[in-house]
């Protein structure tokens, strides 16, 4: 079945790079990815990754997965305040339900 | 104009009332669903629809009903709500593959008290 999972909360300090990160459980995950929610707003899509890749880079944002171990992690390189927000991890398989199955969310507070 | 609109964004309403949360959308896509978020749980499927014809249940659809009264429109039902219906809800859409994300609303609150 499909399950994702994350951590819960993270914090860093301003300038710092965030890297949060999730596991999955469904091999068949063949596309998975990372959105942002801030306060009051809707989910706003970050960056997504394919399965036949390792690392993809935009920007800020870094994702590297490890398939192997069914790990996902999204690395924000100079975290700004701005960044504070809920980052929910989420997979879409070719199978089953075919709809996007969401992790719990991390909640990122970046501290000046 | 918003690709995903859903109204109301707020609402309160009693136990045992039936309401509706209504979402359209801009984009021209096929598909369409209906997310509910609980704080530490994330987001979990209600209903997803492939089409006007094909709608499917998610993870989660007990006490739930929709609607696809268009390609453009996907409502959901709650034919007598109870408080641990109390959450946010999210209406999303995307293209026939869904490969490239969703699309979101900025949801609608719902209390029921």
């Amino acid at each position: 079945g499909e399950d994702v999972e994350q951590s819960l909360f993270l914090s860093v300090r301003e300038g710092d790079s965030s890297v949060i990160n999730c596991t999955y459980t469904d091999s068949s995950s063949t596309y998975l990815y990372w959105y942002k929610q801030e306060p009051g707003a809707g989910l706003q899509l970050l960056t997504y990754i394919f399965s036949n890749m390792d690392m993809k880079q935009d920007q800020r944002l870094t994702v590297l997965l490890n398939k192997k171990d069914k790990h996902l992690s999204l690395r924000i390189a100079d975290t700004q305040t701005g960044d504070s927000a809920i980052y929910f991890c989420a997979e879409l398989t070719d199978t089953g339900r075919r709809a996007l199955t969401f992790g719990s969310g991390t909640r990122l507070q970046v501290q000046p | 104009d918003a690709d995903v609109t859903q109204t109301p964004r707020n609402r309160i309403t009693k136990t045992g009332k039936r309401i509706m949360l209504e979402c359209s959308q801009t984009k021209g896509h096929d598909r369409m669903y209906w997310y509910r978020q609980d704080p530490g749980l994330g987001l979990r499927l209600i209903y997803y629809s492939f089409d006007v014809k094909d709608i499917n249940k998610g993870e989660i659809s007990d006490g739930y009903s929709v609607s696809r009264q268009a390609q453009a429109k996907f409502s959901l039902s709650l034919e007598s709500a109870i408080p641990n219906q109390t959450a946010l809800y999210f209406c999303a859409t995307s293209d026939l593959t869904g490969y490239y994300g969703y699309t979101f609303g900025s949801g609608t609150r719902l209390t029921v008290v």
